[in-house]
Parts: C-alpha cells; sequence; structure tokens
C-alpha cells in the first residue's frame, strides 16, 4: 500500500462548479497535511495545510481532514480556468526521531469553460 | 528574500558522468530535502536533512549523495549519471519544531536534467 494516494484523474469539471480532489493515507500518527497546486512546468506552490479534523476554508478552497477514516480532500468552489492544474497530497510521516513529508502522485484537474 | 535557489536549471549529462545540484535556502529552515519528478508522476523523495550534519534516506536514494555541512545548503551528488536518472529535480525546505508538526515546504525552480 502506498503511503499516500491520490486518484491520477484527469477530472475534468465544469467551469463555476465544485471540483473535489481526494487523497487517503497510511500512517494513523500522521499530523501535517498539505495542498498544492503545480502548473505544468512549474514548482509545486502550497494552496492549503491542515493540522485539525474537520474542516479549514481559505477563500474558494475548503481543505477537510479526518484522520479516522485517514482521508483529506481539497474542494474548490466556484472553479475557474486558471484552477486547471495538477494538484499534489502530501502527509507527514514520523519516523523515530524525525519526520518526513511523502506526496501522493498527483489529481490533474481540468476545468472546461 | 530569495527563498530555495537551485542551481543550474538545465543540463545534459553524457551516462557515467557525475555532477552537483546545488540547493540553498535562506529562510533558516531546519529541514530540507531532494524530490525527483519524472513526467506525469508526482513527486518521490530521494534524500532529507533534518539539520545540519543530519541526513536520512528517502524513496528511492540510490544513485545519489547528499550532504548538509551548513543549515543553508543541501547538495546533491550524482556519481555515476545513468539515463534512469533523466527527471526534474526539486530542493524544498521547511521549518519543523518537532516529529509530529511540520510546516509547509518551500519549493525551488527545479533542475532539469538529461543523461544521454
Amino acid at each position: 500500500q502506498k503511503e499516500v494516494e491520490q486518484n491520477s484523474g484527469p477530472l475534468s469539471v465544469p467551469e463555476g462548479a465544485i471540483a473535489s480532489l481526494n487523497c487517503t493515507y497510511s500512517d494513523r500518527g500522521s499530523q501535517s497535511f498539505f495542498w498544492y497546486r503545480q502548473y505544468s512546468g512549474k514548482s509545486p506552490e502550497l494552496i492549503m495545510s491542515i493540522y485539525s479534523n474537520g474542516d479549514k476554508e481559505d477563500g474558494r478552497f475548503t481543505a477537510q481532514l479526518n484522520k479516522a477514516s485517514q482521508y483529506v480532500s481539497l474542494l474548490i468552489r466556484d472553479s475557474q480556468p486558471s484552477d486547471s492544474a495538477t494538484y499534489l497530497c502530501a502527509v507527514n510521516v514520523a519516523r523515530s526521531s524525525a519526520s518526513k513529508i511523502i506526496f501522493g502522485s498527483g489529481t490533474r484537474l481540468s476545468i472546461r469553460p | 528574500n530569495a527563498g530555495v535557489t537551485q542551481t543550474p536549471k538545465f543540463r545534459i549529462l553524457k551516462i557515467g558522468q557525475s555532477m552537483t545540484l546545488q540547493c540553498t535556502q535562506d529562510m533558516n529552515h531546519n529541514y530540507m530535502y531532494w524530490y525527483r519528478q519524472d513526467p506525469g508522476m508526482g513527486l518521490k523523495l530521494i534524500y532529507y536533512s533534518v539539520g545540519a550534519g543530519i541526513t536520512d534516506k528517502g524513496e528511492v536514494p540510490n544513485g545519489y549523495n547528499v550532504s548538509r555541512s551548513t543549515t543553508e545548503d543541501f547538495p546533491l551528488r550524482l556519481e555515476l549519471a545513468a539515463p534512469s536518472q533523466t527527471s526534474v529535480y526539486f530542493c524544498a525546505s521547511s521549518y519543523s519544531r518537532d516529529i509530529d508538526s511540520d510546516q509547509p515546504q518551500h519549493f525551488g525552480d527545479g533542475t532539469r536534467l538529461s543523461i544521454l
């Protein structure tokens, strides 16, 4: 089982609709969760971070975390063509004296006009 | 404030050559990471460091070496370049106070490496 799993997509959503991206992780001890957006040929940029169960909203973006079920999701409301990108889920994996961030393989999102 | 700086941006190597990818950060972050990203794929962790003098292997460390002599610098070395190492390499840094709490990573612009 991969440590962080995402559906690779592509996920096609009409402009103005809600895009829903999901991520599951295997390490029950994980405490830090991140969503990054990556445009083609560019480096990842942080969209959201979430550390506690529940929802966290920032503008059109909402991150949802459920540690009991080991999943984290990202909702994008009023989707725009500029939201078309690959979205990477990242989770910290704790090991003895240090932790490391592991990324999922990413979900490609396409917003159609 | 430059953030995370990677050099070079592009490089073409011949099989068997060696090179060092440079990464430096000016944010006084304790954690630094090296990832590779193959076309259409996610990021795979090569090596990471939790502080000067401390490094550890990630998911795909074979064929690479790292060192962390200062807080700012985290170079990645390829000793014997192979075609399978053709990829985009990203360096990242973050601040972490303890094992259970990580702050977001800041990424460099990447190094596009081709091995021919």
